[in-house]
């Protein structure tokens, strides 16, 4: 599995764009980059995957360079309920394969 | 939008006392999952479960835990005698099927406390 690194945290305030950056350097051909979202006490939650240039969905972008050995997740316009911690994972997502969390970037967004 | 429900939210059990967490994952989704995270820890992988039997299991996933889907809707994680480091939120995630960008959706968890 491909080790991710991404900050410990990163503050802004409501309204900012907040873009968090993981470094993944040894992704393999096969390997799909997703990111979560996790509030206190509650299940991380999906919300981006991408495998290369770039994607977007209804809260977020992720873009990804030709090499792949990066992955940049932005959100626009942050608001205090954006504060979480998001983790970027790197693998496989066929079959049962398992998912590798690490210790993920704590958003703080004030206003 | 669909979701993975988890009961109950908050299970307190003495230690060696058996326990059995519930989840219904989202219909028509063919892989489970079992993670857990201790408080302030990494959210840590226990068991993936596909075509009524275990895929994968890790180091933690020892013969106090075991795995089952009794009917076609819930999925439960129970552990026969349970100790104090046990205590910890419990996830359950299913999947659809075998396209390869799909994502595991989370359920809430249970806060499992051992006293």
């Amino acid at each position: 599995l491909a080790k991710t690194t991404q900050p410990i945290s990163m503050d802004s305030y409501e309204g900012q764009e907040v873009n968090i950056t993981c470094s993944h350097n040894n992704i393999a051909t096969n390997d799909y980059i997703t990111w979560y979202q996790q509030f206190p006490s509650q299940g991380p939650r999906f919300i981006i995957q991408g495998y290369k240039t770039k994607v977007t969905n209804e809260v977020a972008s992720l873009f990804i360079p030709a090499d792949r050995k990066s992955s940049t997740l932005s959100l626009p316009r942050v608001s205090l309920s954006d504060t979480a911690v998001y983790y970027c994972l790197v693998g496989e997502t066929g079959g049962g394969n398992k998912l590798t969390f690490g210790t993920g970037t704590q958003l703080k967004v004030e206003l | 939008e669909p979701e993975v429900t988890q009961t109950p939210s908050h299970q307190v059990t003495q230690m060696g006392q058996e326990v059995i967490l519930r989840c219904v994952p989202i219909s028509n989704h063919l892989y489970f999952y079992w993670y857990r995270q201790i408080l302030g820890q990494k959210v840590e992988f226990l068991v993936s479960f596909y075509n009524n039997e275990i895929s994968e299991k890790s180091e933690i996933f020892d013969d106090q835990f075991s795995v089952e889907r009794p009917d076609g809707s819930n999925f439960t994680l129970k552990i026969r005698s349970t100790k104090l480091e046990d205590s910890a939120m419990y996830f359950c995630a299913s999947r659809g099927g075998d396209t390869i960008n799909q994502p595991q959706h989370f359920g809430d968890g249970t806060r499992l406390s051992i006293l």
